[in-house]
């Protein structure tokens, strides 16, 4: 499974765009790259996944740059209830193999008032 | 609709003893993983049940560990003769089947083994 890098916090001032960023240098061709985050005390909740082109949900935007080698979360109007660890995955995706996750440290989001 | 839910949602026992962790998935859901989480670390993946496949044990860090699911709903994980170090929150997961990309978690259950 590929690596993923992620710096180890970030702050963000409420109301403006958060950028989480994602080295995934290693990453294979079936490799997606899924983003979840984790609120204090709470189970982990699924973000976005990609694996080549951008992608755009209703919680956030998932950019991948050209060679696959780094992505960036956005959320584009952070407010107080974002504040939380951001995770980075990086997992193949084939119907032969199951869904484990192999999850690093993550990002610890600070949304500012 | 009702979420993943965990039980207990906090256990405390002694080193030795043995603990059973249970998780409801979401019905209908096939797929139904367990983790463990460290104070301050990532996830780490423990087991994986897929319908009525073999399940993947490849992360059990030791014998002592097992789980089983009955009727391919309920799961129950089992540390037996605990240790100090199996202190963690133990997060359970489903996902609607083996090709679905979102996993439902459960809020953990905290065990600290004293």
């Amino acid at each position: 499974d590929a690596k993923t890098t992620q710096p180890t916090s970030m702050d963000c001032a409420e109301g403006r765009a958060a950028n989480l960023p994602c080295n995934h240098s290693t990453i294979s061709g079936n490799e997606y790259v899924y983003w979840y985050r984790q609120i204090h005390s709470q189970g982990p909740q699924y973000i976005i996944h990609g694996l080549k082109n951008n992608e755009t949900n209703e919680m956030a935007s998932l950019i991948i740059t050209e060679d696959r080698k780094s992505s960036t979360l956005i959320l584009p109007h952070a407010t107080l209830r974002d504040t939380a660890v951001y995770y980075c995955i990086v997992r193949v995706f084939n119907a032969g193999n199951n869904r484990k996750l192999i999850w690093g440290l993550g990002t610890s989001l600070a949304v500012n008032p | 609709g009702a979420g993943v839910s965990q039980s207990p949602s906090n256990k405390v026992t002694e080193k030795g003893k043995d603990v059973e962790l249970r998780c409801d998935p979401i019905s209908g859901h096939t797929a139904l993983y367990w983790y463990r989480q460290s104070l301050g670390q990532g996830l780490e993946f423990l087991i994986y049940f897929q319908g009525n496949s073999a399940p993947d044990k490849s992360g059990l860090p030791s014998d002592r560990f097992s789980a089983e699911r009955t009727g391919g709903s309920v799961s129950t994980l089992t540390i037996q003769r605990t240790q100090q170090e199996d202190s963690a929150v133990y997060l359970c997961a489903s996902s609607l089947d083996r090709g679905s990309n979102e996993q439902f978690f459960g809020p953990g259950t905290r065990l600290t083994v004293l």
